[in-house]
């Protein structure tokens, strides 16, 4: 079955306002949580990341959550810009092994 | 300039031939990373490599297979090419399994 799940899959929003994008893993033992940013013709690049021995990380309009608890972690676009519209992709990291999600495709009106 | 790199950029070819694309890190990290990007965005880790450990994903093809000179190179080689191999393969590193990873520009494959 996944391994790390993601939604929403297509997420549009007005500019200015913020963004949600959620992910659920299944293994436990994942410590590392990093969110990748493609844009179109463009490879993933990181943009944030979080380890299990943090509950919150903020960064530059970005916050990610991680609720090992529920095995849940979110990242947050605070006032959303059209240049943030892209892909974005969660992972979770554990044994050496990398799941990412299926991807959010972040769309921004201005 | 410090960076992962991949050739070809495109490679069109056809069903049942065999292709190699070429991956090199000048990041010093002990970890290269093979994913396929299909069409619909999805990105799939196909392979982890470093030196001591070869990590496959079970629902990789047989056909499929990594190979790797030294740390700074892991190429892909497809024996037989299917149409549904079409995809972008992209190549990644990162100094370990729990840190940034840092892709390549990608190959761009179309099976005809």
């Amino acid at each position: 079955g996944e391994q790390v799940e993601q939604l929403p899959s297509i997420l549009r929003v007005q500019e200015g306002s913020s963004a949600s994008i959620n992910c659920t893993y299944e293994n436990s033992a994942s410590n590392y949580f990093p969110w990748y940013k493609q844009e179109p013709g463009e490879n993933p690049k990181l943009i944030i990341d979080i380890r299990s021995n943090m509950e919150r990380k903020q960064t530059q309009g970005l916050i990610v959550l991680l609720d090992k608890k529920a095995k849940r972690f979110s990242l947050h676009i605070t006032d959303t810009q059209p240049g943030d519209s892209a892909m974005y992709f969660c992972a979770a990291n554990s044994n050496n092994r990398i799941f990412f999600g299926d991807g959010t495709q972040l769309v921004v009106k201005p | 300039e410090t960076a992962v790199f991949q050739t070809p950029n495109y490679h069109v070819t056809q069903v049942g031939n065999e292709v190699s694309f070429n991956c090199k890190q000048t990041l010093g990290h002990d970890t290269m990373y093979w994913y396929k990007q299909d069409s619909k965005k999805l990105l799939k880790i196909m392979f982890s490599y470093n030196n001591k450990q070869l990590i496959v994903n079970e629902t990789v093809p047989r056909r499929f297979s990594p190979q790797s000179s030294d740390k700074a190179h892991l190429n892909l080689r497809i024996k037989s090419v299917e149409p549904e191999d079409s995809a972008v393969y992209l190549c990644a590193s990162s100094p370990g399994g729990y840190a940034e990873q840092f892709f390549g520009p990608g190959t761009r494959l179309t099976v005809l």
